[in-house]
């Protein structure tokens, strides 16, 4: 049982080159995400979907797309990088279910991206 | 603005010594809540979780953590401290499919 995966782990893109990053979960959950991590800021959230179609946009979304494939997949496209996008991004999923014991988030180990 | 709260950014403190870090998050209704902890060059890995019933809920590690409704509040204890807990610590909120992270708190545990 893999859990969460996420490719590449490392990045390095020059400014105004594209890229999408691939997350990948089996464990049949509805939802997924996709964050960012940056020193002092904690783990901010670019966009989730709550169910297979759907997407929502989080707490800095500016600068992303994300596409939500079938109900495994869930990738994150940067159009145009800039150099403030570099970060650790981390996908995560979970059942969605709120009250009971088994929602909880699996993480993926995450994509270091340096955009130079 | 974020919608959960972690009161400290840095806590240090010698080994055998108590830990306390605030969460306060500030959505209305049914909530799951969480701690991660994420060990320097890690992914996260979850604590401890609390989804209903008992306010006060026990992790792995030693951790603990209780919920106060009233208080919107959901902090995390440990009654003795280790140098293996130096880590950097979050506490997050489901509510409506959203999950949201706090900012974190660093921990540093001296020998």
């Amino acid at each position: 049982n893999a859990g969460v995966t996420q490719t590449p782990k490392f990045q390095v893109l020059k400014t105004g080159q594209s890229m999408t990053l691939q997350c990948a979960q089996d464990m049949n959950h509805n939802s997924m995400y996709w964050y960012r991590q940056d020193p002092g800021m904690g783990l901010r959230l670019i966009y989730y979907s709550a169910s297979e179609g759907t997407t929502d946009k989080g707490e800095v979304p500016n600068g992303y797309n994300v596409s939500r494939l079938n109900k495994r997949e869930f990738s994150l496209r940067l159009e145009s990088a800039a150099p403030s996008q570099t970060s650790v991004y981390f996908c995560a999923s979970n059942d969605g279910v709120l009250g009971q014991p088994n929602t909880e988030a699996f993480f993926g180990q995450g994509t270091r991206l340096t955009v130079v | 603005a974020q919608s959960v709260s972690q009161h400290n950014h840095h806590v240090i403190l010698s080994e055998a010594a108590s830990l306390e870090l605030g969460c306060n998050y500030s959505y209305g209704g049914t909530v799951n809540l969480f701690w991660y902890v994420q060990y320097p060059g890690q992914h996260l890995q979850l604590l401890l979780k609390y989804f209903s019933g008992d306010p006060l809920v026990k992790g792995i590690k030693g951790f603990e953590a209780e919920f106060i409704k009233s208080k919107f509040s959901f902090n995390l204890r440990k009654p003795s401290v280790q140098w293996s807990d130096t880590a950097e610590y979050f506490c997050a909120v489901i509510n409506d499919s959203k999950l949201s992270f706090g900012a974190g708190t660093t921990v540093t545990v001296r020998a």
